[in-house]
C-alpha cells in the first residue's frame, strides 16, 4: 500500500537554527512528493514539490527538500528558522497519472514546528 | 485571484443531526476535492469531483456521507447522521489542471 510517513510528531528548535523535517514514502513507482505547511486556522499552504530532474528542489519561504531514492525519503530543510516558521508540516505523495497530473495525495501524520527565540 | 471559499468555518452539532458544507473553488479548476483531517493526522480524501463528476470515493463513508457538485462549480458535503468520530477539519482544495491543489480554510465540525 502506498504510504508516507513523518516519524517526528514534534520538534522544537531555537529561532536562527537549522531545520530539518523527516519524510520517508513508500510507493511502487517513484511518487510525486510534497511538502505543505498548514498555520493554525489556515488551509494548507504548497511549500514545494518533486515530480522529476534535479533532486534538490527549492520552494518558497526558503525552504528546500532533497529526494533521496535510495533512503525513500524527502526531507525538508531550512538553513535558519524564522519565529513565523512555527506551524504543522505535512509532507505527502502521489502516483504518477501523466505529464505534471497526479492522483490522490496521501499525506504523512505531520509535524509540528516550535520555534524558540 | 481569489482563493477556495468554505463555509461555516466552525460548526458544533449533537450526534446523530445532520450537517451540511459548502465549497466554492477557484474559478475555472475543473478538479475539487474533499478532505478529512482528524486532529493529529494528515488529510486523507474523501471524494474527487472533475466538473461534475466523481473520479474517486472509495474513502468516502458512504452510508453517512454524501457529497455533490452541481453545474461543476460549488460543491457540498453532507453528514447525516454525524458520528462523535467525524468530529474533524473538513478540507476543500481545487486543481485546475491536476498538477496543484489549492486548499480552503477549512471548515471545523464538532461532533457532542
Amino acid at each position: 500500500a502506498q504510504s508516507v510517513t513523518q516519524p517526528d510528531i514534534h520538534i522544537t528548535v531555537s529561532e536562527g537554527a537549522s531545520l530539518e523535517l523527516r519524510c520517508n514514502y513508500s510507493y511502487g513507482a517513484t511518487p510525486y512528493l510534497f511538502w505543505y505547511v498548514q498555520s493554525p486556522g489556515q488551509g494548507l499552504q504548497l511549500l514545494l514539490k518533486y515530480f522529476s530532474g534535479d533532486t534538490l528542489v527549492q520552494g518558497i519561504k526558503g525552504f528546500e527538500a532533497e529526494f533521496k531514492r535510495s533512503q525513500s525519503s524527502f526531507n525538508l530543510r531550512k538553513p535558519s528558522v524564522h519565529w513565523s516558521d512555527a506551524a504543522e508540516y505535512f509532507c505527502a505523495g502521489a502516483s504518477n497519472a501523466g505529464g505534471t497530473s497526479y492522483g490522490k495525495l496521501t499525506f504523512g501524520q505531520g509535524t509540528i514546528l516550535t520555534v524558540h527565540p | 485571484e481569489a482563493g477556495v471559499a468554505q463555509s461555516p468555518r466552525y460548526k458544533i452539532i449533537e450526534k446523530r443531526q445532520s450537517v451540511a458544507f459548502w465549497c466554492n473553488p477557484i474559478s475555472g479548476h475543473a478538479t475539487l476535492y474533499w478532505y478529512q483531517q482528524i486532529l493529529g493526522q494528515g488529510p486523507k480524501l474523501l471524494i474527487q469531483f472533475q466538473n461534475n463528476g466523481v473520479v474517486d470515493d472509495s474513502q468516502l463513508p458512504k452510508d453517512r456521507f454524501s457529497a455533490e457538485r452541481l453545474k461543476g462549480v460549488d460543491s457540498t458535503l453532507k453528514i447525516q447522521p454525524a458520528k462523535l468520530e467525524d468530529s474533524a477539519v473538513y478540507l476543500c482544495a481545487s486543481s485546475q489542471d491536476g498538477s496543484e491543489q489549492f486548499f480552503g480554510p477549512g471548515t471545523r465540525l464538532t461532533v457532542l
